[in-house]
């Protein structure tokens, strides 16, 4: 079956821009989560997504948002980018129904972004 | 939630076995251990997951003991492409997030 789909691959945009980056989870899969991966921090939550509704949010400001559509896919978006946003993206999906139940996670290869 | 220590970096060569031991002294009892891989430039693989005792699968082995305070992933004859980032995670995700910390970065040399 399909994995995690993550468009576009790579990205490079300027300060001050925006962004909007997409993920398809599995089919089937309900539970979206994004995380932000850079060298210096690591791999840290941004969000999470579950039938439409934001469950759970880490520690990031507001100029990074998401959405998930009723086919589960779901999008990011990073307004206003600095230098400092520049990682890579990551989503997952899960079967992930109940809650503090792990199902498994599936990644997808990521969404490169070089803010310049 | 129960935090995890690892190794920062192991060096092995091809064909070796490589053990990988990770430290969560205050793991819960409902927590489950799991390891997953990553590649450079690419998202998280779950490699396998486990309560107690040992779970083997096709890629890996992971030993617990009974005092669950540790783990160890075995690699069995690895070659260059088990070079990656091996991160230990520990207990259920909490509304979709998982705990990641720095992991280990295994290097197999030829």
């Amino acid at each position: 079956k399909a994995g995690v789909t993550q468009t576009p691959r790579y990205l490079i945009k300027t300060r001050g821009q925006q962004v909007t980056l997409s993920c398809s989870p599995i089919s089937g899969h309900r539970s979206v989560s994004w995380y932000q991966q850079t060298p210096g921090q690591g791999l840290q939550f941004l969000f999470e997504y579950f039938s439409e509704t934001q469950r759970n949010k880490g520690n990031f400001p507001g100029r990074f948002s998401g959405r998930q559509f009723s086919n589960s896919r779901s999008e990011m978006n990073v307004s206003t980018l600095e230098l400092g946003d520049s990682a890579l993206y990551l989503c997952a999906s899960s079967l992930a129904g109940a809650l503090d139940v792990d199902y498994g996670y599936t990644f997808g290869s990521g969404t490169r972004l070089t803010v310049v | 939630l129960a935090k995890t220590t690892q190794p920062i970096s192991m060096d092995s060569y091809e064909g070796q076995e490589v053990n990988i031991t990770c430290s969560h002294n205050n793991i819960a009892t409902n927590d489950y251990i799991t390891w997953y891989q990553q590649f450079p430039s690419q998202g998280p693989r779950f490699i396998i997951q486990g309560y107690k005792t040992k779970v083997t699968n096709e890629v890996a082995s992971l030993f617990i003991p009974a005092d669950r305070k540790s783990s160890t992933l075995s690699l069995p004859r690895v070659s260059l492409s088990d070079t990656a980032v091996y991160y230990c995670l520990v207990g259920g995700s909490t509304l979709g997030r998982l705990y990641f910390g720095r992991g280990t970065q295994l290097t197999v040399w030829p």
